[in-house]
Parts: C-alpha cells; sequence; structure tokens
C-alpha cells in the first residue's frame, strides 16, 4: 500500500555531531513535509518541500527533496541538545477521493552532551 | 492567529468505560479536522479525519468513533475502551486536505 519508509528508527549522537534522516515513497509524491516532536510534546510543522531536487535551509537543518521526488532527506549540522526529539516525514497520498498526509514511522534522535 | 485547543491532557480508564476527548479550533473556519493515535514510541497513526460538519472518514476500524457536531469542533468517543486504546491522541486541523498540519498538545490515554 502507499507508504512512507523512515531511517534510521533511532539516532544516537554526540553534541556537535552531524545527523541525518532519510525518507522515502513508494510512489512520487507532489510535496514532503518534516514535522519535529520533543519528548512529551506534539509535532511541529518544519517546511514543505515541493519541488524535485529542493534544498531548504533553516539554520543548521537542511531538507533536500530528491530529483525525482520519492525521498527526502533532513541532516542537522553540529547537533545541540535542543535538537532532541522525534523527526517525522509526511507525504500527501489519495485515499478514494481524498487526499491526506501519510507520516513516516519517525527517527528519535538523541544528543548526548 | 488559528489555535486548536485539545482536553484532557491525561485521562486513565478502566477497561469497558466510555471516553471522549474533545477538539476546537479557533480563528478559521472549515478547517479540515484529524484524530491520530500514537503509540510510545512510535509513529502517527490517522485515526479519523473531517472535511466538514457531520463528514467523518474512518481510516482504521476499531472501537472508536469520531464526530463533528459543529464546524470547529471534533469529538473522539468509545462505547467501551478496550486495554490496546491506549495510546497518545493528538488532534490536529489543516486548511486543506494534505497541508501542513496543526496539532493539539494531546491526550496521554491509559486504559487499566
Amino acid at each position: 500500500g502507499q507508504q512512507v519508509m523512515q531511517i534510521p528508527q533511532y539516532q544516537h549522537v554526540q553534541e556537535g555531531e552531524d545527523f541525518t534522516t532519510y525518507c522515502n515513497s513508494s510512489t512520487t509524491l507532489s510535496n514532503i513535509q518534516w514535522y519535529k516532536q520533543r519528548p512529551g510534546g506534539h509535532p511541529v510543522f518544519l517546511i514543505q518541500l515541493v519541488k524535485s531536487g529542493e534544498v531548504k535551509k533553516q539554520k543548521r537543518l537542511t531538507f533536500q527533496f530528491g530529483e525525482a521526488k520519492k525521498n527526502s532527506s533532513l541532516h542537522i549540522t553540529a547537533t545541540q541538545t535542543t535538537d532532541v526529539g522525534t523527526y517525522f516525514c509526511a507525504g500527501p497520498f489519495s485515499s478514494g477521493s481524498a487526499r491526506q498526509l501519510t507520516f513516516g514511522s519517525g527517527t528519535q534522535l538523541t544528543v548526548l552532551p | 492567529s488559528q489555535t486548536i485547543h485539545q482536553w484532557p491532557a491525561t485521562l486513565v480508564q478502566p477497561v469497558g468505560s466510555p471516553l471522549s476527548l474533545e477538539c476546537t479550533v479557533e480563528g478559521t473556519s472549515n478547517p479540515n479536522l484529524y484524530w491520530y493515535r500514537q503509540a510510545a514510541g512510535r509513529g502517527l497513526q490517522l485515526l479519523f479525519y473531517s472535511v466538514g460538519i457531520g463528514q467523518i472518514s474512518s481510516e482504521v476500524p476499531q472501537n472508536l468513533s469520531a464526530s463533528r457536531p459543529q464546524d470547529r469542533q471534533f469529538i473522539l468517543s468509545s462505547k467501551k475502551l478496550l486495554l490496546s486504546d491506549s495510546g497518545f491522541y493528538l488532534c490536529a486541523w489543516s486548511p486543506r486536505q494534505a497541508e501542513k498540519l496543526f496539532f493539539g498538545s494531546g491526550t496521554q490515554l491509559s486504559v487499566l
């Protein structure tokens, strides 16, 4: 079925190290979104990528959308303890006459001080 | 500005008891509304979504139901809770289908 695969499931890094999470779709996506959920909190929208090969940056975060619009990545440079949380990608899929977001399983990031 | 309210924040219920979780959105009209469930350390599972009053779509057959009695009110219910209903329940809204979601603060439900 329509799904979004995300790896790794868990990542532990030392503060200052880089971190990357990858997202792959079974089909071409019109866009891909990224969310961050802090421990005990709710997911918060980070960014949406629409164009093939698009790259967007938010401070130390770099988001990429693949040329085929079937994969995406989030890279964090020089992680800080404030980066701790679970990062989800999400893509729109059709369900009957509706289109809804399907979320990846998330990557839980732990940053060791 | 738009805000979303979800309550209660935590809930402990015995097996077999009923459930009612409420979510309201302010500052927008005709939002798409969603209920998600998140098991501990897991991803987000879409339970129900609604594109308008009285219009409910279910993604997963289960012990739960949803209703939208007013444009900006979304309710998640159960007549008899099961142990497997435990989890973190999140309400969300978006301006249009498949656009970015704004989540409520969530309800941590423990069924004992």
